[in-house]
């Protein structure tokens, strides 16, 4: 039992790349999200998913997408990378959306855009 | 809208000393939980301790405690007996249950570092 699995740990690009973060867990979670932390703020959610095939927009989306094709990955895809989007990425799932379900985090992702 | 405040960027405290990391909360919502997760300088996300608010009495985990004032819409964690351990970042995070999202709001966390 992993948990919350993310790869890569850590990444660089050049200012206009793309890539994909891929977030897997084995809990049997239905929600899904990518959250973003930033030096001197908490955590910022960005995309978030209730289910297979289903996507929603969070508190910071723009520049990125995300995909939820099968029930135990989230993708987080970043289609033109900035400086701004430099950051450390967080993946996370929960059982449901109740107030008791807590959420489990994933080890980060550190990227670093040039 | 929903906001969570950690008013402390940084704490000292000596090992095996108590201490208290702020964390007040802004909702319109009547149902809620209130979580703490535990940063440590290898950068996980560790769950800590979770309070409903619902619940009549303060939740407790080993160390670690939840000064729950829902009337002062505040969450305070309490660590006991401090150890070199805890130091790390701690984030204070809350769930509104009528969003039906799941999404957690963090506030701005607070550094904690224990003085041998």
């Amino acid at each position: 039992n992993a948990g919350v699995t993310q790869t890569p740990k850590f990444r660089v690009l050049k200012t206009g790349q793309s890539m994909t973060l891929l977030c897997a867990q084995d809990m049997n979670h239905e929600y899904m999200y990518w959250y973003r932390q930033d030096p001197g703020m908490g955590l910022r959610l960005i995309h978030y998913s209730v289910g297979e095939g289903t996507t929603a927009k969070g508190e910071v989306p723009d520049g990125y997408n995300v995909s939820r094709l099968k029930k135990q990955n989230f993708l987080l895809g970043l289609e033109s990378a900035a400086p701004s989007q430099t950051s450390v990425y967080f993946c996370a799932s929960s059982y449901a959306d109740r107030s008791t379900d807590t959420q489990y985090f994933g080890p980060g992702t550190r990227l670093t855009v040039l | 809208a929903q906001k969570i405040t950690q008013t402390q960027p940084g704490m000292f405290v000596q090992e095996k000393e108590a201490v208290t990391l702020d964390c007040t909360y802004d909702t319109s919502d009547q149902s809620y939980g209130l979580f703490w997760y535990k940063q440590p300088s290898s950068g996980e996300m560790i769950f800590l301790i979770y309070q409903g608010s619902y619940d009549e009495q303060n939740a407790t985990e080993g160390r670690y405690s939840l000064n729950f004032q829902k009337a002062r819409k505040s969450a305070n964690l309490v660590i006991s007996a401090s150890q070199l351990g805890d130091s790390a970042m701690y984030f204070c995070a809350m769930r509104e249950t009528s969003s039906n999202t799941g999404k957690l709001i963090f506030g701005q966390g607070t550094t904690l570092q224990v003085k041998p």
